[in-house]
C-alpha cells in the first residue's frame, strides 16, 4: 500500500463547478499535511496547509479526518486557471519530518 | 529571482557520463532535498541534508551522490548516467520539521 494515495483522475469539470479531491495516508502518526499545486512541467508550489479544524483560503477548503486518515480539498467556482495537478503531501514522523508525496490528482477545467 | 535555483534547467547526456545538477537557495534554510519525478509517480526522495555536515539517503539513492558545499548549495551527481535516470529532478528547501517546502524550477534530464 502506498503511503499516500490519490485518485490520479483526470477530473474534467466545467467552469464554475465545485470539485473535491480526497487523499488517504497510511501513517497514523503523521502530523503535518499539505496540498501542493503543480502545473505541467513546473515545480510544485504550496497551495495550503491542512489543519485539524479544517481551513479555507478563498475558493479552496481543506479538511483533515485523522480517524479515517484522509485529507480532502474542495474547490468552489472552478476557474480555467485551476487546471493543474494537485499533490497531497504528508510528513513522515518516523524520519525527522520528511515529506511523502502522493502521485497527484489532475484537474482539467473546461470552458 | 527565484529563491531556489537549479542549473542546468535541461540536459541531455549519454549513458555512462558523469553529470552534476546544482542547486542554490537564498531562503536561509538549513534543510535541502533532492527529489526525482517520473510520469504518473509521486516525487521520490533521493537525498536530503539537514545541515552542512548532515547527509542522508532517501528512498532511491542508488546511482546518485550529493555534496553540501555550503548552507546555500546542494549538488546532485550521477556518477555514470543510465537511461532509467531520465526524469525531472527537483531541489527543495524547508525550515524544519513539518514546515513548508519550497522547490526549484526543476532540471529535465535525458540520458540517451
Amino acid at each position: 500500500r502506498k503511503e499516500v494515495e490519490q485518485d490520479p483522475g483526470p477530473f474534467n469539470v466545467p467552469e464554475g463547478a465545485t470539485v473535491a479531491f480526497n487523499c488517504t495516508y497510511s501513517n497514523s502518526a503523521s502530523q503535518s499535511f499539505f496540498w501542493y499545486r503543480q502545473d505541467c512541467r513546473k515545480e510544485p508550489k504550496l497551495l495550503m496547509s491542512v489543519y485539524s479544524s479544517g481551513n479555507e483560503d478563498g475558493r479552496f477548503t481543506a479538511q483533515l479526518n485523522r480517524a479515517s486518515q484522509y485529507i480532502s480539498l474542495l474547490i468552489r467556482d472552478s476557474k480555467l486557471s485551476d487546471s493543474a495537478t494537485y499533490l497531497c503531501v504528508v510528513n513522515n514522523p518516523s524520519n525527522t519530518g520528511k515529506l511523502i508525496f502522493g502521485q497527484g490528482t489532475t484537474l482539467q477545467v473546461k470552458p | 529571482d527565484a529563491d531556489v535555483t537549479q542549473t542546468p534547467r535541461n540536459r541531455i547526456t549519454k549513458t555512462g557520463k558523469r553529470i552534476m545538477l546544482e542547486c542554490s537557495q537564498t531562503k536561509g534554510h538549513d534543510r535541502m532535498y533532492w527529489y526525482r519525478q517520473d510520469p504518473g509517480l509521486g516525487l521520490q526522495l533521493i537525498y536530503y541534508s539537514f545541515d552542512v555536515k548532515d547527509i542522508n539517503k532517501g528512498e532511491i539513492s542508488d546511482g546518485y551522490s550529493v555534496s553540501r558545499q555550503a548552507q546555500a548549495k546542494f549538488s546532485l551527481s550521477l556518477e555514470s548516467a543510465i537511461p532509467n535516470q531520465t526524469a525531472l529532478y527537483f531541489c527543495a528547501t524547508s525550515e524544519g520539521v513539518g514546515a513548508k517546502t519550497f522547490f526549484g524550477q526543476g532540471t529535465r534530464l535525458t540520458v540517451v
